[in-house]
């Protein structure tokens, strides 16, 4: 199957700094990447959608100038998280597929800690 | 717009039991449904997905998973449960939408295999 790699796996920062999150499709041309939050014991959240070249598409109540997407090519998407605070700490997981009713692939997921 | 019901938070079986964890969705236009897994610390594996033709669909590591209609379920089985599925497992539902569709995760349910 098809392989997303979402890098880093773990990252801990001060408050106050900005953190970038890169998720990659290895194998695959991804058109649409999905950026997720997930609280401890909880679902997932959908925070956005980006398609290559264009801006991202924010879920309601996601701020976008503290998440900002980027999907600058086929392969690539990034997260960056801006002026990180505590409540910003969580799981992040990307997802990417090649078209609109194809399947979509999850990276393995990065453990934000603010601190 | 599509919602994603999973009964029960926690489900906890012997080893060799039977799996039975439930989904019941709402969509209004015909959906696609998926299950996946996720281990502690990792992203989301597909186990299985339904999207059109025979309502009996098989997975791997031996779960399937039943497409019924009338019931608006798509209920996860696996006839004997084996140590290594503990995790956490996700349902999913996805309206053929074409490159909008997006996915509506489930609140999930923790499987505990005992011995």
């Amino acid at each position: 199957g098809a392989v997303v790699s979402q890098h880093p796996s773990r990252v801990i920062c001060k408050s106050g700094t900005s953190v970038k999150i890169e998720c990659r499709s290895l194998d695959f041309q991804a058109t649409t990447m999905f950026w997720y939050r997930q609280f401890p014991k909880q679902s997932l959240m959908l925070m956005a959608t980006s398609n290559e070249g264009s801006k991202a598409t924010y879920e309601q109540g996601v701020e976008k100038d503290k998440f900002l997407i980027n999907h600058a090519s086929l392969t690539l998407s990034t997260l960056t998280v801006t002026s990180a605070h505590p409540e910003d700490s969580s799981f992040y997981i990307c997802s990417a597929r090649t078209g609109g009713n194809t399947e979509a692939f999850f990276g393995q997921g990065t453990r934000l800690t603010v601190v | 717009a599509q919602s994603v019901t999973q009964l029960g938070s926690h489900v906890s079986v012997s080893e060799g039991a039977l799996v039975l964890l439930r989904c019941n969705y709402s969509s209004s236009v015909p959906p696609y449904l998926f299950w996946y897994v996720q281990y502690p610390n990792q992203g989301l594996q597909l186990l299985l997905k339904y999207t059109t033709g025979a309502t009996l669909v098989k997975g791997i590591n031996g779960f399937e998973a039943e497409f019924k209609k009338s019931e608006t379920s798509f209920h996860l089985t696996k006839p004997s449960a084996h140590m290594s599925d503990a995790a956490e497992y996700f349902c999913a539902v996805r309206t053929n939408t074409g490159t909008a569709s997006k996915l509506t995760f489930g609140t999930g349910t923790r499987l505990q295999v005992t011995l």
